[in-house]
């Protein structure tokens, strides 16, 4: 069974500082997501990680994969208010659903 | 490109009623619709998972007499809650996965939710 896990489930930071996300998964897969929850909002696509060592950033996201650790991250640099939501990571089992991670509930202090 | 639509955002129903909520894929075709539920402050659940033309596949937990499921067309898919309890008061979210291209450029794709109120 495919398990996935964020660390860590809480974070609080100062805006202008760096903190990175982890999202570990239990079995092989190829295909990883992160995703932005606002409160009372449904989920909003900020990257697609398809192959090992592949990264990708967005502003002041950047997200990369290693499928042999079963290991990816969300850095997040020099934070601002805006930022503050709930980030999900999510992994493919079985060829088509996805397993969640538990979020991590960022949020951005001035 | 890849738009899901949900509807209603948000619905309040008196207990013992039903409820029904849709998913339509806008610009694509869904070969495949899930449909999650979200309590507050956790993270999504699988409820089921639906082909078009076939019966939806359950979750280990999910009543399939209580939560119909849908999926008549490659763009529309139900989810009826029946005899609603308060204690089914949700966030439920769909997502919608195309194949081919679409699927390579836009992976899975997420409805805006509906919070349904059982009271």
């Amino acid at each position: 069974e495919l398990k996935v896990e964020q660390n860590p489930l809480f974070l609080s930071m100062q805006e202008g500082k760096n903190y990175t996300i982890y999202c570990n998964y239990s079995t092989t897969s190829d295909r990883l997501y992160w995703y932005r929850q606002d409160p009372g909002k449904s989920l909003e696509s900020l990257f697609v990680l398809l192959s090992n060592g592949a990264v990708k950033q967005e502003g002041r996201l950047m997200a990369s994969l290693d499928t042999k650790a079963r290991l990816s991250t969300l850095h997040i640099t020099a934070a601002v208010h805006d930022l503050s939501a709930t980030y999900f990571c999510a992994v493919v089992s079985d060829g088509q659903n996805f397993v969640f991670g538990p979020g991590t509930r960022l949020s951005v202090l001035p | 490109g890849a738009v899901v639509s949900q509807h209603p955002s948000w619905v309040i129903c008196k207990s013992g009623t039903s409820v029904k909520i849709e998913c339509r894929s806008l610009d694509f075709q869904a070969t495949t619709m899930f449909w999650y539920r979200q309590f507050p402050k956790q993270s999504l659940m699988l409820m089921a998972t639906s082909n078009e033309g076939s019966k939806a596949t359950y979750e280990q937990g999910v009543e399939k007499d209580k939560f119909l499921i849908n999926h008549a067309s490659l763009t529309l898919s139900t989810l009826t809650v029946t005899s609603a309890h308060p204690e089914d008061s949700s966030f439920y979210i769909c997502s919608a996965r195309g194949s081919g291209r679409t699927f390579s450029l836009y992976g899975y794709t997420f409805g805006s939710g509906t919070r349904l109120t059982v009271v």
